[in-house]
């Protein structure tokens, strides 16, 4: 099964206005994180939001979790073109032997200037 | 700050040759991972390592794929005999415990499999 799906897969915006993405998972976690991904490039991380957690915020991030909907949202406020990147959850389940991360298919921000 | 590297940034390959991938971890981390994401897919884990052995591999993680941490500092993905499908960029990451929260990327290296 897919554990963490986005939507939506794309979004584009306009400069100044704030951009919302959510994530949806499938199995019992520890946490989940948000990463972000330039085209071709490294991951990035950027907020964790552990299970007992329902928000956080990071500066312009903003973070939710619901652990009864088994999701997630991440808001970025007064976007700007550097906030182009494509974004991803991952969760982590500390059931398993080896805390790897599960990710989502992301979401393809625009952020047009 | 501390951070993950990986050598090459970029490796091209023929099919059926063998490729090494090189990370080094963070110092004081204890757990190392690989993942990988084909163009445009989702990243995908395929092993994790602690302990100088492998805790869980994949299914992706086949006989083809070995791993090995030769020192103190380096953590290495080898790729016995590259199919084309193998193309994708390879990501590295370190955590400090298993009670830890945040896995730290390299920046990944990118192989082409011709």
């Amino acid at each position: 099964s897919q554990q963490g799906e986005e939507d939506p897969q794309a979004l584009s915006i306009q400069e100044g206005e704030n951009a919302t993405m959510n994530c949806s998972y499938k199995t019992s976690i520890n946490n989940l994180q948000w990463y972000r991904q330039n085209s071709g490039r490294g991951l990035v991380h950027l907020i964790l939001i552990r299970s007992n957690e329902r928000e956080k915020h990071s500066g312009r991030l903003r973070v939710t979790l619901d652990t009864s909907k088994k999701s997630s949202s991440l808001l970025i406020t007064a976007s700007r073109a550097a906030d182009t990147a494509s974004y991803f959850c991952a969760t982590a389940d500390y059931g398993g032997a080896t805390n790897k991360l599960i990710f989502g298919t992301g979401t393809l921000l625009a952020v047009q200037p | 700050e501390p951070e993950v590297t990986q050598t090459p940034s970029h490796q091209v390959t023929q099919m059926g040759q063998e490729v090494i991938l090189r990370c080094v971890p963070i110092s004081n981390h204890l757990y190392f991972y690989w993942y990988r994401q084909i163009l445009g897919q989702k990243v995908e884990f395929l092993v994790s390592f602690y302990n100088n052995e492998i805790s869980e591999k994949s299914e992706i993680f086949d006989d083809q794929f070995s791993v090995e941490r030769p020192d103190g500092s380096n953590f290495t993905l080898k790729i016995r005999s590259t199919k084309l499908e193998d193309s994708a960029m390879y990501f590295c990451a370190s955590l400090t415990s298993g009670r830890a929260d945040t896995q730290y990327f390299g920046p990944g290296t990118r192989l082409t499999v011709l």
